[in-house]
C-alpha cells in the first residue's frame, strides 16, 4: 500500500548492536502498531502508539522500544540486537473501527 | 478480545465458492469480527468485518450467526491469487489501542 512505507526492506546486522527500523504513514492515521512475525507464532504486536508520544506495550516488548515524535512516523528500536529477534516485521497503521493497513515489511537477520 | 478457531488448512477449487469457517464462542456483545488475508510475505490485507449483519464487499462476504457464535468468509468465486492464510480476528470497538491480536488463521490453497 503506497500509504505506509517501512524501510529498510532488508537487514543484516551483528549480535550486540543497535537497530532502528522506521515506519512512514502518509494517511493521518491516528493508530500505529508493530509486529514481528515468526514461523509457528504467526504475528504477535510488539508495541503500539495512539498518538504522537502516546506509546503502549503490546505481548512481546521485551528487547524493544518505539517512539513517535511525529503523525507520520514511528521508530522501532532494537537497543542491542539478538538472535532471537531476526524476524520479519511489519508496522501498521489504523484509524477507528475500520480495517489496518500494513506495510510490506522488514526482513532482519541478526548474525 | 474474545479468541477464535479457525481449521488450520483448506483447499478450494478454482472459480468455486471458498467457505472458511471461524468459531468465536466467547465473543461479546460489543466486538467485531474481522478478517484478514495474509499473501505468501506480504503485509495482512483487510478484507472486510462486521458486528451482527452480514456484510459484503468487492472482496468477499461474511455471514454471521444470529447467535454470533461463529461466522463463514465467502470468497465467492476463488482464484489461484486468493492463496493465503487467512485470518479471523475479533475486537472490541473503538478499545484503546484498537489491537488486533492474530491466531494462527487458515491456509487457503486454491488449486487449478
Amino acid at each position: 500500500d503506497a500509504g505506509i512505507t517501512q524501510s529498510p526492506r532488508h537487514k543484516v546486522t551483528e549480535t550486540g548492536t543497535p537497530v532502528t527500523l522506521r515506519c512512514h504513514q502518509t494517511e493521518n492515521h491516528r493508530y500505529m502498531y508493530w509486529y514481528r512475525q515468526d514461523p509457528g507464532h504467526g504475528l504477535r504486536l510488539i508495541h503500539y502508539s495512539y498518538g504522537v508520544k502516546d506509546t503502549d506495550k503490546g505481548e512481546v516488548s521485551d528487547g524493544y522500544s518505539v517512539s513517535r515524535s511525529k503523525t507520520e512516523d514511528f521508530l522501532l528500536t532494537l537497543e542491542s540486537a539478538t538472535s532471537s529477534q531476526t524476524s520479519v516485521y511489519f508496522c501498521a497503521t489504523g484509524q477507528g473501527d475500520y480495517g489496518y493497513t500494513f506495510g510490506s515489511g522488514t526482513r532482519l537477520t541478526v548474525v | 478480545d474474545a479468541k477464535t478457531t479457525q481449521p488450520p488448512s483448506m483447499d478450494c477449487a478454482e472459480g468455486r465458492a471458498a467457505n472458511l469457517p471461524c468459531n468465536h464462542s466467547t465473543i461479546s456483545g460489543n466486538e467485531y469480527v474481522y478478517w484478514y488475508r495474509q499473501i505468501h510475505s506480504q503485509g495482512p490485507q483487510y478484507i472486510i468485518h462486521g458486528l451482527k449483519n452480514n456484510e459484503t464487499n468487492e472482496m468477499a462476504s461474511l455471514i454471521i450467526t444470529e447467535d454470533r457464535k461463529s461466522s463463514t468468509l465467502i470468497l465467492p468465486h476463488a482464484t489461484l491469487r486468493d492463496t493465503a492464510v487467512y485470518y479471523c480476528i475479533v475486537r472490541v470497538a473503538g478499545a484503546a489501542g484498537n489491537k488486533l491480536t492474530f491466531g494462527g488463521g487458515t491456509r487457503v490453497l486454491v488449486k487449478p
